[in-house]
């Protein structure tokens, strides 16, 4: 167990339709990424937060946004689902993520987002 | 980010070691060498990181080549647990932004 939890497990839903993951970081990190698997892709890094700022972006459609709240705690928003956005969605966790190269990151389970 | 190049996949038998090796010519003097796994249906997990010198943790042991254009991710003797998709990262503090840059990886096999 990593202490990152993440919110739904699993996700079924329309295209066209919006969806929020929610990400509760381990203890004391500061800082929140996200990240998306697919088949095809593979895993892409998509945003990254440090203490409620936004810090670096990724591949981020400009369909999606996330953000982090006071208690750090953070959300992923998917709008106008399309069926390429099925994925899992990974969210991890670091102390600061102040691109430090030895820094680890703490992955939580993963959502399963499935657009039918 | 600099690149790295593994091997698609790997076998094993169980309690033998396995080298999982990873190429990465281009990699640049403050660039650390990462290795995280990825456990079936779960998230990648951090194994092990270093620079220069060999590194050894309770779950494995990386040897980085003299040159640094090479390194291998050692488990000692292999579990079935250890069947995952393994991932070399290189990490620069300049460009990485604190994010992971995943491959395609290695995935190993672990027969009992």
């Amino acid at each position: 167990d990593s202490g990152v939890t993440q919110t739904p497990k699993h996700l079924i839903t329309a295209t066209g339709q919006r969806v929020t993951l929610r990400c509760s970081p381990r203890s004391g990190d500061l800082s929140v990424y996200w990240y998306q698997q697919s088949l095809d892709q593979g895993l892409q890094f998509l945003i990254q937060y440090y203490n409620g700022e936004e810090r670096a972006k990724g591949n981020i459609l400009e369909r999606f946004s996330a953000q982090q709240f006071p208690d750090l705690h953070s959300e992923l928003n998917l709008s106008s689902l399309e069926l390429g956005d099925s994925a899992l969605y990974f969210c991890a966790s670091s102390v600061e993520g102040t691109s430090g190269p030895q820094e680890t990151q703490y992955f939580g389970p993963g959502t399963r987002l499935l657009v039918l | 980010d600099a690149k790295t190049t593994q091997p698609n996949s790997m076998e094993s038998n169980e309690e033998e070691p396995v080298h999982l090796p990873c190429n990465h010519s281009t990699i640049s003097g403050t660039d650390y060498i990462h290795w995280y796994r990825q456990l079936p249906s779960q998230g990648p997990e951090y194994v092990i990181h270093g620079l220069t010198s060999n590194v050894n943790n309770r779950m494995a042991s990386l040897a980085i080549a003299e040159d640094r254009k090479s390194s291998t991710l050692i488990l000692h003797r292999a579990t079935l647990r250890d069947a995952a998709v393994y991932y070399c990262i290189l990490r620069d503090v300049v460009t990485s932004y604190g994010k992971l840059t995943f491959g395609q990886g290695t995935i190993l096999t672990v027969h009992p």
